[in-house]
């Protein structure tokens, strides 16, 4: 069976310092991969998907950036952090396909102080 | 673009109470419909789903009918428990090589002894 896992579950960074949350997919190939961003009280905010390694597309500008440097891995990223970035950071895969469902790992916290 | 519209809420019941969250949703094409559960400090779970017109998912007591003719896919349970304690999110999904999914803004339910 196919499971999700990303980590760290919970991080405290301070404004300006780097981030880096990973995510491991297993139990399927070439899977669409996705970054979503929920803040407290809000709802999701798609940041990045990617359809392979190496393919990335960002859905709104920010500082944040993805990679995909394995097939089943995915990065979210960040060189300075702003107090704007705090929220839950969901990671996410599908397979291509009608009717085909997006699974969520267990989600990040973020707080930047 | 697509679209899926579901009220904030909260929507507080008390125990054994009928449940219903209406989802609406536009879409150019022929989507499926999902609804998705996320318990607090956690990732999405998917709930139920349904891939074409007249279908109804259902899982956990829930259940919910893809009705093209009024656009919904409202959510419904007979018998609330307090842990069904939640927020609930409508998605769509249209078919094809990448699987973009909109979601709603979610709507909160709790339910009191």
């Amino acid at each position: 069976s196919q499971t999700i896992h990303q980590w760290p579950a919970t991080l405290v960074q301070p404004v300006g310092s780097p981030l880096s949350l990973e995510c491991t997919v297993e139990g399927t190939s070439n899977p669409n991969l996705y970054w979503y961003r929920q803040a407290a009280g809000r709802g999701l905010q798609l940041l990045f998907y990617s359809v392979g390694i190496g393919q990335i597309s960002s859905e709104v500008p920010q500082n944040l950036s993805a990679s995909r440097p394995q097939d089943r891995q995915f990065i979210l990223s960040s060189k300075k952090l702003l107090l704007s970035d705090s929220g839950f950071y969901l990671c996410a895969w599908s397979v291509s396909g009608a009717g085909n469902t997006i699974y969520f790992g267990e989600g990040s916290w973020l707080t930047v102080v | 673009g697509n679209s899926v519209t579901q009220m904030e809420g909260p929507v507080t019941l008390s125990e054994e109470a009928f449940l219903t969250i209406n989802c609406t949703y536009t879409a150019t094409g022929y989507p499926s419909l999902f609804w998705y559960v996320q318990y607090p400090g956690e990732g999405l779970q998917l709930l139920l789903k349904a891939t074409k017109a007249d279908d109804k998912g259902s899982n956990k007591g829930f259940e919910a009918t893809y009705r093209k003719e009024t656009t919904s896919f409202h959510l419904e349970k007979g018998s609330v428990q307090v842990s069904d304690s939640a927020v609930y999110f409508c998605a769509l999904s249209e078919p094809g090589g990448y699987q973009k999914v909109t979601f709603g803004i979610g709507t909160k339910l709790q339910v009191i002894p």
